[in-house]
């Protein structure tokens, strides 16, 4: 099956810092790819959607200023967490659509963020 | 709003135990349900869909049926490995790809 593969797959960085995260599709273009956070014991929650370019569109209650989303072209999103801060620690998930495939979509492993 | 509500894990078995692993939702109209499964250090697969009501999906022995009556989407499965460990996530969506997951069943089995 398609591949999405996201990196880093864990990152540590001191709070007040930024970290950035990639999303790839590797062998399909998408244009839509969605960022979700989980937290522990918890479901995936959806934060974004990244649209190859334009604007990714925010869900409620999600800080844009603090979670910049750049889809740069058809295989790559980028997830920004700026000004980190521990709260902000939590497991980051990418997924992309198959184009032309209803109800299919490929998750990456996901990115462990902790904020010192 | 629209939500998924899962069993709560840890689901311990011993293998060739029947499995089931039950899962209701809140939604307008008529969303499509899924399962996904997550195994250690791996991407969220999926494992089965349905996507109107009465439908079964299944793939690997696992089994789900769309009851719109009872608004649930209990996944089954007849005899587990012990491969079968892993997470499991009850999801919907409306045609948008955008999905409403559930807190995710962790399954262990055991020889």
């Amino acid at each position: 099956g398609a591949v999405v593969s996201q990196h880093p797959s864990r990152v540590i960085c001191k709070s007040g810092t930024s970290v950035k995260i990639e999303c790839r599709s590797l062998d399909f273009q998408a244009t839509t790819m969605f960022w979700y956070r989980q937290f522990p014991k918890q479901s995936l929650m959806l934060m974004a959607t990244s649209n190859e370019g334009s604007k990714a569109t925010y869900e409620q209650g999600v800080e844009k200023d603090k979670f910049l989303i750049n889809h740069a072209s058809l295989t790559l999103s980028t997830l920004t967490v700026t000004s980190a801060h521990p709260e902000d620690s939590s497991f980051y998930i990418c997924s992309a659509p198959y184009q032309g495939v209803k109800d299919t979509q490929y998750f990456g492993p996901g990115t462990r963020l902790t904020v010192l | 709003g629209n939500s998924v509500t899962q069993m709560e894990g840890p689901v311990t078995l011993s293998e060739e135990a029947f499995l089931t692993i039950n899962c209701t939702y809140t939604a307008t109209g008529y969303p499509s349900l899924f399962w996904y499964v997550q195994y250690p250090g791996e991407g969220l697969q999926l494992l089965l869909k349905a996507t109107k009501a009465d439908d079964k999906g299944s793939n690997k022995g696992f089994e789900a049926t769309y009851r719109k009556e009872t608004t649930s989407f209990h996944l089954e499965k007849g005899s587990v490995q012990v491969s079968d460990s892993a997470v499991y996530f009850c999801a919907l969506s409306y045609n948008t790809d955008k999905l409403i997951f559930g807190t995710g069943t962790r399954l262990q089995v055991f020889p």
